[in-house]
């Protein structure tokens, strides 16, 4: 089964200050994606990184970063010069391949406790 | 392109009555996923489908169920409501594909906030 652990229920930053949340993930899949999501007070999830198995190259974008490690199934995201918009929960999610007819999908997700981040002016 | 949209966006109901939810995917997304989030369980997946057939089912009572349409448009029920039933329902879309730009992200609707009295 797979699951996956945020160990930080809460964090708490003063704005431009540096914030990584961690994940740990668990999955006996060769192939699956890695993704952080963030959910604002609205409600709805918004995508923000995806990584897949197979590439551990780690990447920034923009204030955006994160690190990904096969050998410690770690997945740890981290925002730069955080800002008061930042403030949201966090969910690491890993996803699981289907395939059938019609082809392979990866539509069902495990998701992380979540990470509530809070970034004070 | 327009996104995700879930109906409805709110909605009451008392024990035991059923509710049906309703959910657009974007257009040429081929998968819909449903979650359902509440404060205790965090997020939990209910099911996928990928072109009118489940392709995953979650660790969830019968009472669950859901469909998908031609179009992709998907809905889901749940019948004999309970309290706990009370949730916010995550609907979401993607379009499937190795290698391809995008693919395999799930795109989120707004969801439809369920409470059950």
């Amino acid at each position: 089964a797979q699951k996956v652990t945020q160990a930080q229920t809460e964090i708490s930053v003063v704005e431009k200050e540096d914030v990584t949340l961690d994940c740990v993930y668990e999955t006996r899949d060769t192939t699956y994606y890695l993704f952080w999501y963030k959910q604002p007070p609205s409600g709805e999830l918004v995508f923000l990184i995806r990584r897949n198995s197979f590439d551990e190259q780690n990447e920034i974008s923009g204030r955006y970063s994160w690190n990904f490690q096969k050998s410690t199934s770690s997945f740890n995201f981290t925002i730069t010069a955080s800002q008061v918009v930042d403030s949201a929960v966090y969910f690491c999610a890993l996803s699981e391949e289907s395939s059938g007819a019609g082809g392979t999908s990866y539509g069902k997700l495990t998701f992380g406790q979540g990470t509530i981040l809070t970034v004070h002016p | 392109k327009a996104g995700v949209t879930q109906t409805p966006r709110y909605l009451i109901k008392t024990r035991g009555q059923q509710v049906t939810l309703s959910c657009s995917p974007i257009s040429g997304h081929r998968s819909v996923s449903w979650y359902q989030q509440t404060p205790g369980q965090g997020l939990q997946f209910l099911f996928e489908y990928f072109s009118e057939t489940q392709r995953n089912k979650g660790n969830f009572p019968g009472r669950f169920s859901g469909r998908q349409f031609s179009n992709s448009r998907s809905e889901m029920n749940v019948s004999t409501l309970e309290l706990g039933d009370s949730a916010l329902y995550l609907c979401a879309s993607s379009s499937p594909g190795r290698g391809v730009s995008g693919a395999n992200v799930l795109t989120f609707g707004a969801g439809s906030r369920l409470t059950v009295l």
